[in-house]
């Protein structure tokens, strides 16, 4: 089972959709978590993190369920700016000093 | 605050040929990650220096990489002789140590090796 597995898009919804991504995580010693944007032919950037309790920033809420090793992030009322592509990011073990690992990323292009 | 700066941008040259990409971490962070990203693959992790010290290189593809990290402002990644299949994006990201903190990227080194 890969470390961090995530679907692999690429996602193609209307401006105002509301769009979900899901992200399984092999390390059950895991205890951060981070959803990464990057965009075309640049660098990844933080999106927000993920914390137990779920969290939410403007349009987008994040969830993390321990028991079932899952993560996902909730895009609302969609904008063309969100097209990006979207990284799912686990630090592989209990510690904040272990290496983050990144998923392969899921493709959302938000259409006109 | 000045972000991870990474050096050069673009490279492309001829396979045999060395190359070396810089970068230059964020002031005060004390850890550095050099990560490789291809299509095929994703991101990886090549090496991470913890305080300047090499503490796992264990991504590092082959001997034909090696990476330095002479002092807390500088750090090297050099591929030599270079091949056609070393042709990706190399990122540079830095972070504190304290706590569970994200790591912030640098622009990345677009490589071609022809």
């Amino acid at each position: 089972r890969k470390e961090v597995e995530q679907d692999p898009g690429p996602f193609n919804v209307p401006e105002g959709a509301t769009v979900a991504f899901n992200c399984t995580y092999s390390n059950s010693a895991s205890q951060s978590f981070f959803w990464y944007r990057q965009d075309c032919r640049k660098e990844p950037k933080l999106l927000m993190s993920v914390y137990s309790s779920g969290n939410e920033d403007g349009r987008f809420t994040a969830q993390l369920n321990r028991a079932s090793q899952y993560i996902s992030l909730l895009i609302r009322d969609s904008k063309l700016s969100d097209s990006a592509t979207y990284l799912c990011v686990v630090n592989i073990g209990n510690s904040g000093n272990t290496p983050l690992v990144f998923g392969k990323g899921t493709r959302l292009s938000v259409i006109a | 605050d000045a972000g991870v700066i990474q050096s050069p941008r673009h490279e492309v040259t001829e396979m045999g040929q060395e190359v070396t990409l810089r970068c230059k971490p964020i002031s005060g962070h004390d850890y550095l990650f050099w990560y490789r990203q291809t299509m095929m693959r994703g991101l990886e992790l090549l090496i991470y220096f913890n305080n300047n010290v090499p503490i796992d290189d264990s991504g590092m593809p082959e001997d034909r990489f090696s990476a330095k990290m002479p002092n807390a402002s500088f750090s090297t990644l050099k591929i030599q002789p270079s091949e056609p299949r070393d042709s990706a994006v190399y990122f540079c990201a830095s972070k504190k140590t304290w706590g569970y903190q994200p790591q912030h990227f640098g622009d990345g080194t677009r490589l071609s090796i022809l």
